[in-house]
């Protein structure tokens, strides 16, 4: 089974600063996907963004960057520029390339969530 | 992506009733989840909805207490029967699409407050 751990229960930043949301995971699988997923106050989970691990370069989307780092199984977040609305819980998961002979396929598994804070 | 909406948005209920909440896509999902997410605090995946045939329960949940549909691809249901003040969560649609790489789009969730 895999497990995310997400060590920050709570992380705060300055407008505009940057700021690494960390994560780790367990898995004997050589072939998955993670995400960054945010939620804000209002409950609705989006994406933030999405790493292949068979890809060795890092994913990006504008301000969000990860820093993958497969051998540690190490997959942090980082907001460049924080802005008020990124105010939001974070969560890390974990989804494996083929569930093989799970009885729920393609589930993901998530972190237990990091709350992030943007102060004016 | 595909958008997701669920009704009712909250809804506070009495100790031994049962409610339902429905959850639309706007796109046909292969695969459709259903999970469990006390404020504050993580998802934990109840089931996975599949079409046309009984959903598939993650342990410690089971089907006389959750009843789960999913008549389509586009459409599913989720009760919380015989409810106690310990099912007052949030419980969160999510779908997949077709060919996608492995990211689930989310409903609003459904606020459930059972007294």
């Amino acid at each position: 089974a895999q497990t995310v751990t997400q060590s920050q229960p709570e992380m705060s930043v300055q407008e505009a600063e940057t700021v690494t949301l960390s994560c780790t995971y367990d898995t004997s699988e050589s072939n998955y996907y993670l995400f960054w997923y945010k939620q804000p106050p209002s409950r609705q989970m989006i994406l933030v963004i999405r790493q292949e691990a068979y890809k060795q370069q890092n994913a990006t989307e504008n301000r969000f960057s990860v820093n993958f780092q497969k051998a540690a199984k190490s997959f942090s977040l980082k907001i460049s520029d924080s802005q008020l609305g990124d105010t939001a819980m974070y969560f890390c998961a974990f989804k494996p390339h083929v569930n093989a002979g799970g009885t729920s396929y393609g589930k993901l598994t998530f972190g237990q969530g990091t709350i992030l804070t943007v102060h004016p | 992506s595909a958008v997701i909406s669920q009704k009712p948005s909250r809804d506070i209920c009495q100790r031994g009733t049962s409610l339902t909440i429905q959850c639309q896509v706007d796109s046909q999902v292969t695969m459709m989840f259903w999970y469990r997410q006390q404020p504050g605090q993580s998802l934990t995946l109840i089931a996975t909805a599949n079409q046309g045939s009984e959903a598939t329960y993650e342990s410690g949940f089971v089907i006389d207490k959750f009843p789960i549909s999913r008549p389509n691809l586009t459409f599913s249901t989720l009760t919380v029967s015989n409810m106690s003040p310990e099912d007052s969560s949030i419980y969160l649609c999510s779908g997949r699409l077709a060919g996608n790489t492995g990211e689930l789009f989310f409903g609003e969730g459904s606020r459930l407050t059972v007294l």
